[in-house]
């Protein structure tokens, strides 16, 4: 079956621009996570949701970041005044909830000019 | 953000020699789970483990849950060309759900 998509793939963007990044995860998982990857590092976690609910967004690192999955199934991540320092690769995964292995998406690239 | 303690940071490997690396944490999981990522892509997940003492296998992969459950480790027996790439251990405090805390990542990297 289809796994975790994300979109776009490659986002480059002007310092102080806003950007939604759309994740799409493997049909019938009810739990959804962000993370952010910089180059050299492993997966950051941002926000994970259950369902419609974030569960837990202690990961996002301002109040400029912010994510919704109005649906429970596709989510998206969303920017705004965007930084030099938040480019990075922005990771996406699901989990069917049963147990915690979580899938992951090809990731979204974004560059901050 | 925190990070586990993840060794080694590199490493090359001659086709058919057993690649070894771990992981350590401070804390206590209740799950560890290896994945594995190529340039370009997102993790793959490789293993996943549940019990302190757990040993499992995925073909010539095997991992082990340490009894303390703050460290786990990762094998491949006879390496092949196409395991070279990033594996990364992740560790969860919930039993079910709750984010993933990685380490930083061993590269692996065939010899010249």
């Amino acid at each position: 079956g289809a796994g975790v998509s994300q979109t776009p793939s490659n986002k480059v963007t002007e310092k102080g621009k806003y950007v939604e990044l759309r994740c799409d995860p493997i049909s019938g998982h009810t739990a959804l996570y962000w993370y952010r990857q910089s180059l050299g590092q492993g997966p950051e976690f941002l926000i994970y949701f259950q369902g419609t609910g974030a569960a837990d967004d202690s990961g996002l690192p301002n109040d400029r970041f912010f994510a919704v999955r109005p649906e429970g199934s596709v989510s998206t991540l969303k920017i705004q005044r965007t930084e030099r320092g938040d480019s990075a690769v922005y990771l996406c995964a699901s989990s069917p909830g049963t147990h915690n292995e979580q899938f992951f998406g090809p990731g979204t690239r974004l560059t901050v000019l | 953000g925190q990070q586990l303690n993840q060794s080694p940071q590199s490493m090359f490997i001659q086709e058919g020699e057993d690649v070894s690396m771990n992981c350590t944490s401070s804390s206590i999981f209740n799950t560890w789970l290896w994945y594995k990522q190529d340039p370009g892509e997102g993790p793959v997940l490789l293993i996943a483990l549940y019990k302190a003492g757990e040993l499992t296998s995925n073909g010539r992969l095997t991992a082990q849950f340490g009894i303390t459950r703050k460290d786990s480790f990762l094998n491949i027996s006879a390496s092949i060309p196409s395991d070279v790439g990033i594996y990364f251990c992740a560790g969860s405090y919930g039993g079910s759900q709750g984010n993933l805390i990685f380490g930083k990542g061993t590269k692996l990297s065939v010899k010249p």
